[in-house]
């Protein structure tokens, strides 16, 4: 059974950069897909933010090209988020999900996070 | 990017049907694959998709729901409705990137 679980800090400082990991197990990550972070502001409002894909290359959403990275440890078959300079409009819940063209069938159970001084 | 519209509430009853609607910026198909996807979020839980390619069932969701659609213009049904079925749900598209999402349409009770 493919799953998904993000982890890291509730809560980061504005103009701090916000971390999180996403481990998955039952698949591994070099082996296809694209690896997502999506993100649900609170609202209901969400976004995709971008992909990591099962070779190693990206592709972020142009909102946010210059403040996101996404990287991977395939030794670990994790891959992760780095978004810098956060400001309170970046609280949101955050997901990561193994993204398909044809529907987005596995996600993480999600981490909220909090830009807050 | 591809702005999707949904409506941001529907009332129904218990045994009824719920339509949902989602309209899209600019068509969403190619060829034959029109690409739009559904997906129930209930609080505090994930998305979980329903409908993948418009009208595809995803595997494990009840026969109630189905979708339909093409080009701009997509429609989640569920029939009957059940107390379950009380969520939010959103329409999302893949044809261009970035991916984008509709605004979500909260499923209450009348």
């Amino acid at each position: 059974e493919i799953q998904l679980q993000e982890s890291g800090p509730g809560l980061v400082k504005p103009s701090q950069s916000l971390s999180l990991t996403c481990s998955v197990t039952g698949y591994t990550i070099t082996s296809g897909y694209d690896w997502s972070w999506i993100r649900k502001f609170p609202g209901n409002k969400m976004e995709w933010m971008g992909y990591i894909s099962n070779s190693g290359s990206t592709n972020y959403n142009p909102s946010l090209k210059i403040r996101i990275s996404i990287t991977r440890d395939t030794s670990k078959n994790q891959f992760f988020l780095q978004l810098n300079s956060v400001t309170t409009e970046d609280t949101a819940t955050y997901y990561c999900a193994r993204y398909d063209r044809m529907g987005i069938n596995y996600w993480g159970q999600g981490v909220m996070v909090t830009v807050s001084s | 990017d591809i702005v999707l519209t949904q409506s941001p509430a529907l009332a129904v009853s218990l045994g009824q049907r719920a339509t949902i609607s989602c309209r899209a910026s600019q068509s969403v198909s190619i060829s034959r694959y029109n690409l739009m996807h559904w997906y129930q979020q209930k609080p505090g839980q994930q998305p979980k998709l329903l409908i993948y390619r418009a009208s595809n069932l995803a595997s494990g969701i009840p026969a109630r729901f189905s979708g339909s659609g093409s080009g701009t213009d997509f429609t989640l049904t569920i029939n009957p409705v059940q107390a379950d079925d009380i969520a939010t749900y959103y329409c999302q598209q893949s044809r261009e990137s970035p991916p984008t999402f509709g605004g979500g349409t909260k499923l209450e009770l009348k």
